[in-house]
């Protein structure tokens, strides 16, 4: 059964601060990985899918990486801002089927 | 983008009354969707699989008969929460999956219910 594993649940920086968010599996037999992130109480924004035959996906700011075979992914935020404030979950897809981390908390001090 | 819609956005009901909860695709075809539930502090949890024009496919531990999820058409999928309690309170997120090998997924809005 895969397991998701994101450490820490919470994390304070201040603005302007580069930082990555990691995010671990223990199945490494995926189609491919997922962030999002979740503002409180709503839904889900997609922000990076990355396929299993993929290294890395970029996207703005925001750059996550995969290592299949260590069950590892992460996700970068450069230059952070206020604005980024939110939950950042990862999921691992397999079969169709999502498997979530619990999720980051992250806020960024102005 | 996909767009996936979730209706209601939030719903409070009384103990013992049963909520639909709609999940539609409105720019794509969906052959199946998924149905989460998510706790406050934790993660979604997979509750079911929704296959247009067959039965859903449960998660372990997740009661059927209190979930009735039906899938009728390539664009509508819909989950009623049946004898509601209190306990049944959660954030509830669908997932709706294009047609297709391993695409993505794409998220509703989520539906907020509360049972009191």
């Amino acid at each position: 059964k895969q397991e998701v594993t994101q450490i820490p649940a919470a994390l304070s920086v201040p603005e302007g601060e580069n930082l990555v968010l990691n995010c671990s599996f223990t199945d490494s037999a995926i189609y491919n990985l997922q962030w999002f992130r979740q503002d409180p109480g709503k839904g889900l924004t997609s922000l990076l899918l990355i396929q299993s035959s993929q290294r890395e996906q970029t996207s703005g700011r925001l750059n996550a990486s995969l290592d299949k075979s260590s069950g590892r992914s992460t996700l970068y935020i450069a230059a952070s801002q206020p604005g980024d404030s939110a939950t950042y979950l990862c999921a691992a897809g397999a079969n169709s089927k999502l498997t979530f981390g619990k999720g980051i908390t992250l806020s960024v001090r102005p | 983008g996909a767009v996936v819609s979730q209706h209601p956005s939030w719903v409070i009901c009384k103990s013992g009354t049963s909520v639909k909860i709609e999940c539609r695709s409105l720019d794509f075809q969906a052959t199946t969707m998924f149905w989460y539930r998510q706790f406050p502090k934790q993660s979604l949890m997979l509750m079911a699989t929704s296959n247009e024009g067959s039965k859903a496919t449960y998660e372990q531990g997740v009661e059927k008969d209190k979930f009735l999820i039906n899938h009728a058409s390539l664009t509508l999928s819909t989950l009623t929460v049946t004898s509601a309690h209190p306990e049944d309170s959660s954030f509830y997120i669908c997932s709706a999956l294009p047609t297709g090998v391993n695409t993505e997924a794409f998220f509703g809005q989520g539906t907020r219910l509360t049972v009191v």
